[in-house]
């Protein structure tokens, strides 16, 4: 079956610009995972959704980071007012629910770039 | 410092050696344990969870040491297709897991 697809796969944009990255999860996974992962670093935690909620934010490093999952399914990330430091791939899991023990599906993730 | 540490390696192995990478966490209430393996840009795929009883699956073995807060990965036989990076996941609240920086492994021939 398809698995969790992320798109733009890259991305390049200038400082201070809007993006928006999606994420489209598994089907019937109900729950949904951001990370950002920097080069020779492991994925880094930013938020989390159990159906459209966010049940865990607190990743997100600031507030120009804010995502949504409006009805449960498709995410999108927004980030504002991009930086340099914001450069990094950012990855999407979704698991069929949030116990400890349920293994993770990645996406292939968005390759963002800011100059 | 980090709250899951693993040695960044590199590791250099011949295919056929017994490797082994450990990972040490620092939060006591941690409560499941995964080793996920990524290759050179590509997205991180489950290898396999880590119970205290020690498991196993094929060539790899995991173990955990809840005591002293640490995490085993031994990789028998090492193949060609081993090369990776090894990444040690641990999940303290349901639904957000922190990654280690991961463990690179070369299988060379």
């Amino acid at each position: 079956g398809a698995g969790v697809s992320q798109t733009p796969s890259n991305k390049v944009t200038e400082k201070g610009k809007y993006v928006e990255l999606r994420c489209d999860p598994i089907s019937g996974h109900t729950a949904l995972y951001w990370y950002r992962q920097s080069l020779g670093q492991g994925p880094e935690f930013l938020i989390y959704f159990q159906g459209t909620g966010a049940a865990d934010d607190s990743g997100l490093p600031n507030d120009r980071f804010f995502a949504v999952r409006p009805e449960g399914s498709v995410s999108t990330l927004k980030i504002q007012r991009t930086e340099r430091g914001d450069s990094a791939v950012y990855l999407c899991a979704s698991s069929s629910g949030t116990s400890l023990y349920n293994e993770q599906f990645f996406g292939p993730g968005t390759r963002l770039t800011v100059l | 410092r980090k709250e899951v540490e693993q040695d960044p390696g590199p590791f250099n192995v011949p295919e056929g050696a017994t490797v082994a990478f450990n990972c040490t966490y620092s939060n006591s209430a941690s409560q499941s344990f995964f080793w996920y393996r990524q290759d050179c840009r590509k997205e991180p795929k489950l290898l396999m969870s880590v119970y205290s009883s020690g498991n196993e699956d094929g060539r790899f073995t995991a173990q955990l040491n809840r005591a002293s807060q640490y995490i085993s990965l031994l990789i028998r036989d090492s193949k060609l297709s081993d090369s990776a990076t090894y990444l040690c996941v641990v999940n303290t609240n349901a639904g957000k897991s922190t990654f280690g920086d991961g463990t690179t492994l070369t299988v060379k021939p």
